[in-house]
């Protein structure tokens, strides 16, 4: 069972760079989110999505974009990047809005230098 | 008040002990509650689910009131295995509390 999966695990942007973390879940969860988690810290969302076609703003979503073509993809945009988007990014994904659990992804650790 | 507040920690306790933290949430209307792992590194995993008054699943016991918003997690006979984060959630829009790291010594 893969879950929830993201690409890359890793990555190293430059400041002004752009580039997209990838998420996919396989268990037809209509529920995705995205988390930022910076050391010692806990989860922040960012954006999430009730479905196809829907997305909404989370906490913290300056310096993101999402979108949510498929049930299955819900890819996280970072535009212009920043040090401060360096951090570990989870997706998630679950069956109900917030009803039942949340299965995580493993996580995108992102540096900007 | 912050959505979700939960015990700053560290909590460093001996092998065996009982600990128990706590989460405060500032939502009346919330309706089901979580507790989270997370191990250093990786992904949080759920742990315990509470929907109504509480959740027990053998040294685990989670707590919730609603009179003074909170929800607590009981854990007893501490294991060296026990070492993470614990993380809270809630039902609205899946926001998580910042978490409260544990260390079980031997």
């Amino acid at each position: 069972n893969a879950g929830v999966t993201q690409t890359p695990k890793f990555h190293i942007l430059k400041i002004g760079q752009s580039m997209t973390l990838q998420c996919t879940q396989d268990m037809n969860h209509n529920y995705m989110y995205w988390y930022r988690q910076d050391p010692g810290m806990g989860l922040k969302l960012i954006y999430y999505s009730v479905g196809a076609g829907i997305t909404d703003k989370g906490e913290v979503p300056n310096g993101y974009n999402v979108s949510r073509s498929t049930t299955e993809d819900f890819p996280l945009r970072l535009e212009l990047a920043a040090p401060s988007q360096t951090s570990v990014y989870f997706c998630a994904s679950s069956y109900g809005l917030g009803i039942t659990e949340a299965f995580f992804g493993q996580g995108t650790r992102l540096t900007v230098v | 008040r912050k959505e979700v507040e939960q015990d700053p920690g560290p909590f460093n306790v001996p092998e065996g002990a009982t600990v128990a933290f706590n989460c405060t949430y500032s939502n009346s209307a919330s309706q089901s509650f979580f507790w989270y792992r997370q191990d250093c590194r990786k992904e949080p995993k759920l742990l315990m689910s509470v929907y109504s008054s509480g959740n027990e699943d053998g040294r685990f016991t989670a707590q919730l009131n609603r009179a003074s918003q909170y929800i607590s997690l009981l854990i007893r006979d501490s294991k060296l295995s026990d070492s993470a984060t614990y993380l809270c959630a809630l039902d609205n829009d899946m926001r998580f509390g910042a978490g409260t790291r544990l260390t079980v010594k031997p």
